[in-house]
């Protein structure tokens, strides 16, 4: 089993829709990052979470460190939300961070 | 200011070649990080450097892999007797605390 294990692997939605990605890990943590990446590789870092919520315009990250568990929302999506995203785990001890699957987003005009 | 970059961004070797990969970090970073990430996969840790001295090589597959860092910036992942399995993005990230900054990576295709 994977440290970090993310769900769904694949999403569909109409434009407009609320989206959910889940990302559950194994491992005690420091942080927890989400990522984008979009087609062609660039990886950028949207989130690094240790505790409760943030929230950035249409996106909002959240963690339950009990639970192991964060969650990535969008919200009113658009088809420019379109990408990979990924969310990763940096251990309690070290800088590495320990990499989910990733979910593909497509969101449909 | 300009952020991380590699080259070559596109390598196409033949097995069994050797082959170097280059990472610039953003100035006054001083830790760097190598990452795989194969198609379809989310990237695997290789190996993160904390100046000159790798920190961490424990993600590096096997001994065709190794990397550098001699003055503390720019890093170089080298492979030698190149296989095909070896085929991957090959990213390159650099921080100075927590946040990681990500390059374009390098897609080498082995045939």
């Amino acid at each position: 089993k994977n440290e970090v294990e993310q769900s769904p692997q694949n999403l569909t939605a109409q434009e407009g829709e609320f989206i959910t990605i889940n990302c559950s890990y194994s491992v005690g943590i420091s942080a927890l990052h989400w990522l984008q990446q979009h087609p062609g590789g660039g990886i950028v870092s949207l989130f690094m979470l240790s505790s409760g919520k943030k929230k950035h315009g249409r996106l909002i990250a959240t963690i339950n460190i009990q639970e192991k568990h964060s969650s990535l929302h969008i919200t009113a999506s658009h088809p420019r939300d379109s990408a990979v995203y990924i969310c990763a785990a940096r251990k309690a001890a070290g800088n590495k961070l320990t990499f989910g699957g990733g979910t593909r987003v497509l969101v449909k005009p | 200011g300009a952020g991380v970059s590699q080259t070559p961004s596109n390598k196409v070797t033949e097995k069994g070649k050797y082959v170097e990969l280059r990472c610039d970090p953003i100035s006054g970073h001083t830790a760097l990080y190598w990452y795989r990430q194969s198609l379809g996969q989310g990237p695997e840790f290789l190996i993160y450097f904390q100046g000159t001295g790798a920190a961490d090589d424990s993600g590096l597959p096997n001994d065709r892999f190794f990397a550098v860092r001699p003055e503390g910036s720019v890093s170089t992942l080298k492979i030698q007797r190149t296989e095909r399995g070896d085929s991957a993005v090959y990213l390159c990230a650099s921080s100075t605390g927590n946040e990681q900054f990500f390059g374009p990576g390098t897609r080498l295709t082995v045939l």
